[in-house]
């Protein structure tokens, strides 16, 4: 069974922290994405990663970082959370197209306080 | 102006009821998806496709090309059919766009 796994479902963290959301995918997936949910503005992508260690931002990269030493796991890194970042955060994996098929975790609900 | 419209933003039906999303984009795809997402955020990928018609139990996923328009009908709803439903695009340089999605109630 294909899984993408987010390491946790809700997250509470303090203005200022470094913050880490990591996803695991076992499917061999060259993609991976990083989304945020909010609502009236669906899903928008933050970063996504073609390969191991490349990586390209999307439409909102700001105040947002990415990691991806391994081709299974894709971090986003908040470097200092701000309460703007509370949001539904949602990791994706495709094979070498998204025009093949896409597969999403369960989703991080991340508030700041 | 969204490159993916969803109509309509929520949606009440009784049970038993025929549901029809639509979805419509302005931008060039090779594919578009309709995703699910329950309550609680996890999403799964329901259909994909580039033409004609899809069919899976009582979902059936309808897209025209040429008019840029997709449209995912739920037959004989029930309430565990209640969900928020969202369009995807995937484009020609690899990238997915969302629509805002449908919120779904189907009340028995």
């Amino acid at each position: 069974d294909v899984k993408v796994t987010q390491s946790s479902r809700y997250l509470v963290k303090r203005t200022g922290e470094k913050v880490f959301l990591e996803c695991v995918q076992d499917m061999d997936h060259e993609n991976m994405f990083w989304y945020r949910q909010d609502p009236g503005l669906g899903l928008r992508l933050i970063y996504f990663s073609y390969d191991v260690k490349m990586k390209e931002k999307g439409d909102i990269p700001e105040g947002y970082s990415v990691s991806r030493e391994k081709k299974e796991r894709f971090s986003l890194i908040l470097e200092s959370a701000s309460t703007n970042q509370t949001s539904m955060y949602l990791c994706a994996s495709s094979p070498w197209a998204v025009t093949i098929e896409a597969f999403f975790g369960q989703g991080t609900r991340l508030t700041v306080v | 102006k969204n490159e993916v419209e969803q109509s309509p933003q929520n949606l009440t039906a009784q049970e038993g009821e025929f549901i029809t999303i639509n979805c419509s984009y302005s931008v060039g795809i090779s594919a578009l998806h309709w995703l699910q997402q329950h309550p609680g955020g996890g999403i799964v990928s329901l259909f994909m496709l580039s033409s004609g018609k899809k069919k899976h139990g009582r979902l059936i996923a309808t897209i025209n090309i040429q008019e840029k328009h997709s449209s995912l009908h739920i037959t004989a709803s029930h309430p565990r059919d209640s969900a928020v439903y969202i369009c995807a695009v995937g484009d020609y340089n690899n990238d997915m766009r969302f629509g805002a999605g449908t919120r779904l109630t189907v009340k028995p």
